[in-house]
């Protein structure tokens, strides 16, 4: 099973709107509406940011969205802030009844 | 809140078995509600889902790693816990303990323990 595909950087200005990719296949990201989205700062367990694709977690603010189109999910983060930087991945349910993750991309705050 | 701590040995020899352990504090996994889980990630790489368990007692495992794996419960201890078996330096990674709800690989997380595979 190969982790789904994420581009390896993204970076943007304070205030600027970034996002990020992850593609996956029918098995996986197309398949399901059970994308989840991760961020990890360096050191530290992985945060749950968004699940079912699009939904926030209590806590999580409102400038973290998600989204999915065939085969592809995206994370924008609006309102780039400094606290952004970070490693995210993203992670879908798949066919065989198990989770894949994305490859992961840094998030550089500029 | 719940809150997950992974313990076990940090050096296991290679072909040898990896065997760690979750303590649940703040709730009970003994509940339809959740599930729960492992997920590892060797250093400065990507993620891995490893396994989950139901308060059922059903299983699902990674296919690439479920001839090597199995994930239990001890109810009665509020704990779950993982066995690798004959490990290799590929398994080198920090392990992760994770809470899971609906079709997502983990909403709380434990701190991590890493655990290095070497002679």
């Amino acid at each position: 099973q190969s982790a789904l595909t994420q581009p390896a950087s993204v970076s943007g200005s304070p205030g600027q709107s970034i996002t990020i990719s992850c593609t996956g296949t029918n098995s996986d990201v197309g398949g399901y509406n059970y994308v989840s989205w991760y961020q990890q700062h360096p050191g530290k367990a992985p945060r749950f940011m968004i699940y079912a694709v699009s939904i926030r977690p209590s806590g999580v603010s409102n400038r973290f969205s998600g989204s999915k189109s065939g085969n592809t999910a995206s994370l924008t983060i609006s309102g780039l802030q400094a606290e952004d930087e970070a490693d995210y991945y993203c992670s879908s349910y798949t066919s065989d009844s198990a989770y894949v993750f994305g490859t992961g991309t840094k998030v550089t705050v500029l | 809140q719940v809150q997950l701590q992974e313990s076990g040995p940090g050096l296991v020899k290679p072909s040898e078995t990896l065997s760690l352990t979750c303590t649940v504090s703040g709730g009970s996994i003994s509940t339809s509600h959740y599930h729960w889980g492992w997920i590892r990630q060797p250093p400065g790489k990507e993620l891995e889902y490893i396994a989950t368990i139901y308060y059922t007692g059903d299983t699902y495992y990674n296919p690439s790693l479920k001839s090597r794996v199995t994930i239990s419960m001890d109810m009665s201890k509020n704990q779950f816990s993982l066995k690798l078996y004959s490990v290799t330096a590929a398994d080198t990674a920090f392990y992760y303990c994770v809470r899971q709800i609906g079709w997502t690989p983990g909403d709380f997380w434990g701190q991590g323990t890493l655990v290095s595979v070497s002679s």
